[in-house]
C-alpha cells in the first residue's frame, strides 16, 4: 500500500532546531512536498524535493533520501509563528499525492 | 498574483440541504483539487480535475459531486447533507503541464461548512 509516517507532535524552544522526519512509500516517486498550515489556514507549500540532498530556503531546508524512502524538515531559529502543522506530502507515478497525517510542531519560549 | 478564490467562506445549512462551493484557480493552472479537513485532521483528498476532466477520485460520498466548468472554475456540490460534513473544504490548484514548476498546490482559504 500507499502511506506516509511522521511524528504526531513535536516540541522545541524558540531559537532552536528542530527536524521533522517522513517516510514514505509510494507507487512509483515524483516529488516530495512539505507543507505547513497554521490552525485554521490552508496549508502553504515550503519545499519540494525530488533528487536526492538537501534543499535549503532560509531558515527551512528538506533532505530526501529516494533510496530509503525518507525525508526531513530542518527549521533552524525557530519562532513562536513557527508553531504549526508541517505536512509532508508524496507524489506518486500517477501524479496522486499521498498526504501524512501532519506533525504538530509546539514552540515554547 | 490572484491566488485561489473558494466562496463562501463560510456556509451553515441543517441535515438534508444541499451546498455549493465554489473554487476559482490561479490562472492558467491546469488542476484543480478538492479537500476535506475536520478537526485535527489532516486534508481527505477527494476529486480531482485536469484540463476539466475528472482525473482522480478519492474518499469522496456518493452524495458529493464535482465538476470543472470551461472558465475552469470548479463546483463541490453536496447534498442529503450529515452532521459528519461539518469541516473546511479545500480547493486547490496546480499546474502539472510543462517544465516549468513542480506541481505544488497552491489552495484556497477555504469554506467552513457546518451542518447543524
Amino acid at each position: 500500500g500507499q502511506n506516509i509516517d511522521q511524528p504526531t507532535e513535536m516540541t522545541a524552544t524558540e531559537g532552536a532546531i528542530v527536524q521533522i522526519n517522513c517516510t514514505y512509500q509510494t507507487s512509483g516517486f515524483n516529488g516530495l512536498f512539505w507543507y505547513q498550515q497554521h490552525a485554521g489556514e490552508a496549508p502553504t507549500f515550503l519545499s519540494y524535493n525530488v533528487l536526492d540532498g538537501l534543499e535549503e530556503k532560509g531558515r527551512f531546508s528538506s533532505f530526501l533520501s529516494r533510496s530509503k524512502g525518507y525525508s526531513y524538515l530542518l527549521l533552524k531559529e525557530l519562532q513562536m509563528k513557527d508553531s504549526a502543522s508541517y505536512l509532508c506530502a508524496a507524489r506518486n507515478s500517477n501524479y496522486q499525492l499521498i498526504w501524512g497525517a501532519g506533525t504538530k510542531l509546539i514552540i515554547k519560549p | 498574483a490572484a491566488g485561489v478564490i473558494q466562496s463562501p467562506r463560510h456556509l451553515i445549512k441543517e441535515k438534508r440541504e444541499t451546498a455549493t462551493l465554489k473554487c476559482y484557480p490561479i490562472s492558467r493552472h491546469d488542476t484543480v483539487y478538492w479537500y476535506q479537513q475536520g478537526p485535527g485532521q489532516d486534508p481527505q483528498f477527494l476529486i480531482s480535475f485536469y484540463e476539466k476532466m475528472q482525473s482522480d477520485k478519492g474518499s469522496i460520498p456518493d452524495r458529493f459531486s464535482a465538476q470543472q466548468f470551461s472558465d475552469y472554475h470548479s463546483e463541490l456540490n453536496m447534498s442529503s447533507l450529515e452532521l459528519g460534513d461539518s469541516a473546511l473544504y479545500f480547493c486547490a490548484s496546480s499546474l502539472l503541464s510543462g517544465l516549468a514548476g513542480m506541481g505544488e498546490l497552491f489552495f484556497g482559504e477555504g469554506s467552513r461548512l457546518t451542518v447543524l
